[in-house]
């Protein structure tokens, strides 16, 4: 399974863009790259999900260049119930069959 | 898409007692997954549980301490065993849906 590189925590004030880095540079070739949300006392909650170049859904972006080592969730003008853990996976096959284990996370502060 | 229900959503119990935990999902996945959430910290995978086969486990993690059952595709249960304060935790259930993984609420423990 690759291995994730994420900030820690981020801060944002509201109205504002947010740009999550994650870094992946032993990313498989079958590998697809995954965002959660987690907001306190719940479980993680499905973002967003790319293979490569750029996917948009109603909540936010993802930005996955060429080389697929790295990928960029973007969220577009953040309010205060944005604040969460934002987790990035990779090795999340086709086929159903692979765990999926996390990473540290991104703790995204948005501040009024 | 995948709709998971934990119970109990928090207990408090005694150390050396057993708790288990159920999971339902509202339709059939192929693989089923266990976590524990320290406080502030990100998930960490117990096992991977299938249907009529015994659990697999990751390190540092036993069948005896945190029994596992999968009667069928649609449910599973996680016991934690003689429980200690250190056991204290949430536990999630996660179930997969192609290349998407869905979460139980989770399960607040507190070991007194």
């Amino acid at each position: 399974l690759a291995k994730t590189t994420q900030p820690i925590s981020m801060d944002s004030y509201e109205g504002q863009e947010v740009n999550i880095t994650c870094s992946h540079n032993n990313i498989a070739t079958n590998d697809y790259i995954t965002w959660y949300q987690q907001f306190p006392s719940q479980g993680p909650r499905f973002i967003i999900q790319g293979y490569k170049t750029k996917v948009t859904n109603e909540v936010a972006s993802l930005f996955i260049p060429a080389d697929r080592k790295s990928s960029t969730l973007s969220l577009p003008r953040v309010s205060l119930s944005d604040t969460a853990v934002y987790y990035c996976l990779v090795g999340v096959d086709s086929g159903g069959y692979q765990k999926v284990t996390f990473g540290t996370g991104t703790k995204l502060q948005v501040i009024p | 898409s995948a709709v998971i229900s934990q119970k109990p959503s928090r207990d408090i119990c005694q150390r050396g007692t057993s708790l288990t935990i159920q999971c339902q999902v509202d339709s059939q996945v192929t693989m089923m997954f266990w976590y524990r959430q320290q406080p502030g910290q990100s998930l960490t995978l117990i096992a991977t549980a299938n249907q009529g086969s015994e659990a697999t486990y990751e390190s540092g993690f036993v069948i005896d301490k945190f029994p596992i059952s999968r009667p069928n595709l649609t449910f599973s249960t996680l016991t934690v065993s003689n429980m200690s304060p250190e056991d204290s935790s949430i536990y999630l259930c996660s179930g997969r849906v192609e290349t998407e993984a869905f979460f139980g609420q989770g399960t607040r423990l507190t070991v007194v």
